[in-house]
């Protein structure tokens, strides 16, 4: 069955960097754009990046553009979010998620987040 | 910016209908923004319910529907259960190379 799986949460200092890894199992990881998603406490939902099937296109919320990067491994069937300079409105829990692409655009599977605490 | 419009509560009680609704600051949403829906419980990731305006992701009850009515998208539940008290989110595709758009979210009590 489709998995994703999210890991590389924790506390981080502000202005130091994280990555966020989500390890993909269950389908051909290679052929699906994925987007991160977060939630901060108590907030909605936030669209963060999209990177497509292949890497060669990326995409960024204002809030994170020129912080955040996002990235994918197909050999290890696996997406990264590195989290650069980071700021204490950025805790949040960081989702991955698939997209379903043309003739729909919607997230159809989500992992079950990593939480990321920005605090010195 | 766009801005995605969501109530930010709603109530139903047991057995109602009720209709929450994701609009546009400016403008009307329609069937090109591909209108999705979900649901998210606390402490718990989001789950797909209805994609493409009104189509229902697997496994999704039909009391659950969506549709655009006037210049929104809409998800009705018909027949509330109390496990539907949850966060209801809809999202907008804006277009390639644009940012994906999250409304702010619906808490949905059912009492």
């Amino acid at each position: 069955q489709v998995q994703l799986v999210e890991s590389g949460g924790g506390v981080v200092q502000p202005g130091r960097s994280l990555r966020l890894s989500c390890a993909a199992s269950g389908f051909t990881f290679r052929s699906y754009a994925m987007h991160w998603v977060r939630q901060a406490p108590g907030k909605g939902l936030e669209w963060v990046a999209v990177i497509s099937f292949d890497g060669g296109n990326k995409y960024y919320a204002d809030s994170v553009k020129g912080r955040f990067t996002i990235s994918r491994d197909n050999s290890k069937n696996t997406l990264y979010l590195d989290i650069n300079s980071p700021r204490a409105e950025d805790t949040a829990v960081f989702y991955c998620a698939r997209e379903r692409s043309y003739p729909t655009f919607f997230f159809d599977q989500w992992g079950q987040g990593t939480l990321v605490t920005v605090s010195s | 910016q766009t801005v995605v419009t969501q109530e930010p509560s709603f109530s139903v009680s047991p057995g109602g209908t009720v209709t929450l609704t994701c609009g546009l600051s400016s403008g009307s949403v329609s069937t090109s923004y591909y209108p999705s829906w979900y649901q998210q419980t606390p402490g718990q990731a989001p789950r797909t319910l209805i994609y493409s305006t009104n189509t229902r992701s697997s496994g999704v009850p039909d009391r659950f529907s969506g549709s655009i009515l006037g210049n929104k998208a809409a998800l009705t539940i018909t027949g509330a259960q109390a496990d539907d008290e949850s966060d209801y989110y809809c999202v907008l595709y804006m277009g390639s190379g644009k940012p994906w758009v999250f409304g702010g979210g619906t808490k949905l009590t059912v009492l």
